[in-house]
């Protein structure tokens, strides 16, 4: 079975500082991943995923991931945070191949504060 | 853009009561997903639903739950007689193709409140 480590629960910073949101997974079984965001009162909202080739995924507001398939993990990194970047993100796995069950991370709440 | 919807956004019910929680997909969308997140822990999946069936469901997803596609748009989630440990947040999810392809898309979400 898979299963999704978030290592932080929160993470607070400063508005400009750059950001890491760790995610570690494990499967018997190649995966793909995704990112997931959710903004106070709203659903979850697809930020990038990894479904093969290279390895390093771009969102459209300046967030990467890079897959790690050695070290089971896909963090979550920007360069420079915004204040609206405040927000839950969640990590998640579905087995390529398989079963169409996304298994999610607990979550990081982002905290960027002026 | 095309998103999903979700209705009621809060509902709120006695405890042996039945619910039905609405999802209108994305409109072109084939495989249909809910999940829920009891407050403080993960989201976890319940059930996937393609071509009018249930391909997969959880431990969860018990004999007092059921899905429907009542018509050619909306996606419902019935609870038969609600307990406590129902309370929670449930998302609806769409996908056009297998979610290896694309991803899930999710709704704004239902939080149940079973008193």
């Amino acid at each position: 079975a898979q299963s999704v480590t978030q290592l932080d629960s929160q993470v607070p910073v400063f508005e400009e500082a750059p950001v890491e949101l760790r995610c570690n997974y494990s499967s018997s079984v190649s995966v793909y991943l995704f990112w997931y965001v959710q903004y106070p009162n709203q659903g979850l909202q697809l930020l990038l995923k990894y479904l093969s080739g290279s390895t390093l995924v771009e969102s459209i507001n300046g967030f990467e991931a890079e897959f790690n398939k050695s070290q089971t993990s896909f963090h979550l990194r920007k360069p420079s945070v915004h204040i609206s970047d405040t927000a839950e993100y969640f990590c998640a796995v579905l087995t390529q191949g398989g079963s169409e069950k996304l298994v999610f991370g607990k979550g990081t709440k982002l905290t960027v504060n002026p | 853009e095309p998103e999903v919807t979700q209705t009621p956004s809060h509902q709120v019910t006695q405890m042996g009561q039945e619910v039905i929680l609405r999802c209108v997909p994305i409109s072109n969308h084939l495989y249909f997903y809910w999940y829920r997140q009891i407050l403080g822990q993960k989201v976890e999946f319940l059930v996937s639903f393609y071509n009018n069936e249930i391909s997969e469901k959880s431990e969860i997803f018990d004999d007092q739950f059921s899905v429907e596609r009542p018509d050619g748009s909306n996606f419902t989630l019935k609870i038969r007689s609600t307990k406590l440990e129902d309370s929670a947040m449930y998302f609806c999810a769409s996908s056009g193709r297998t979610s290896g392809n694309l991803g899930q898309f999710f709704g704004p979400g239902t939080r149940l409140t079973v008193l």
